[in-house]
């Protein structure tokens, strides 16, 4: 068990919908990434935040959104859902700012879209 | 062409053997290297870590980074079936933000 929680683990929606994503990271983590992993694309940076403030963006597309709040936990918010964004979505921590830093991988959750 | 290129495999070889995952990659501004393990519906998990070139050997576990021919290495003595999982390796330049991941080679190892 890393310490990092994710919910849901599993969610099944429609196109066109919007989901919102929930990362908790380790305690004492400030640090906090979002990633896609997809069997085509492989595990893709799509965001991250250090004590509430974004940090770093990667191929984030346009219709998704993220923020961290003051107690230091993340949602990932994605809109107007496609057949494409079905794929598991990773949170990660780190105690520091830099990507360099050991990041803790959450579960993940597996977001199916019919 | 992507940054870090991995083979997909999959991999499978008898308990015992000696593993070598490889990843190839085209910055050679890179100088974090990591490999991440991830079995079957978990996340991954960070294995081993070096910093610019050489090796860097942990139990069963040895990494080795080799910047001239932009390839980095894992391998695994006496692999046990609970090794049996998707590797990961993973990179990054002192000036990038994010860690660019391969896309994971899957390993079988069967007893």
């Amino acid at each position: 068990d890393s310490g990092v929680t994710q919910t849901p683990k599993h969610l099944i929606t429609a196109t066109g919908q919007r989901v919102t994503l929930r990362c908790s990271p380790r305690s004492g983590d400030l640090s906090v990434y979002w990633y896609q992993q997809s069997l085509d694309q492989g595990l893709q940076f799509l965001i991250q935040y250090y004590n509430g403030e974004e940090r770093a963006k990667g191929n984030i597309l346009e219709r998704f959104s993220a923020q961290q709040f003051p107690d230091l936990h993340s949602e990932l918010n994605l809109s107007s859902l496609e057949l494409g964004d079905s794929a598991l979505y990773f949170c990660a921590s780190s105690q520091g700012e830099g990507g360099y830093n050991e990041q803790f991988f959450g579960p993940g959750t597996r977001l199916t879209v019919l | 062409q992507k940054e870090v290129e991995q083979d997909p495999g999959p991999l499978s070889v008898p308990e015992g053997a000696i593993v070598s995952l490889n990843c190839t990659y085209s910055n050679s501004a890179f100088q974090y290297f990591m490999w991440y393990r991830q079995y079957s519906r978990k996340g991954p998990e960070l294995l081993m870590y070096t910093y610019s070139s050489g090796n860097k050997e942990d139990g069963r576990f040895t990494a080795q980074v080799d910047k001239s021919s932009k390839y980095i290495s894992l391998f695994i003595r006496d692999s046990q079936p609970s090794d049996s999982a998707t590797y990961l390796c993973a990179m990054m330049s002192n000036s990038g933000y994010a860690l660019n991941f391969g896309k994971g080679t899957s390993l079988l190892v069967t007893p």
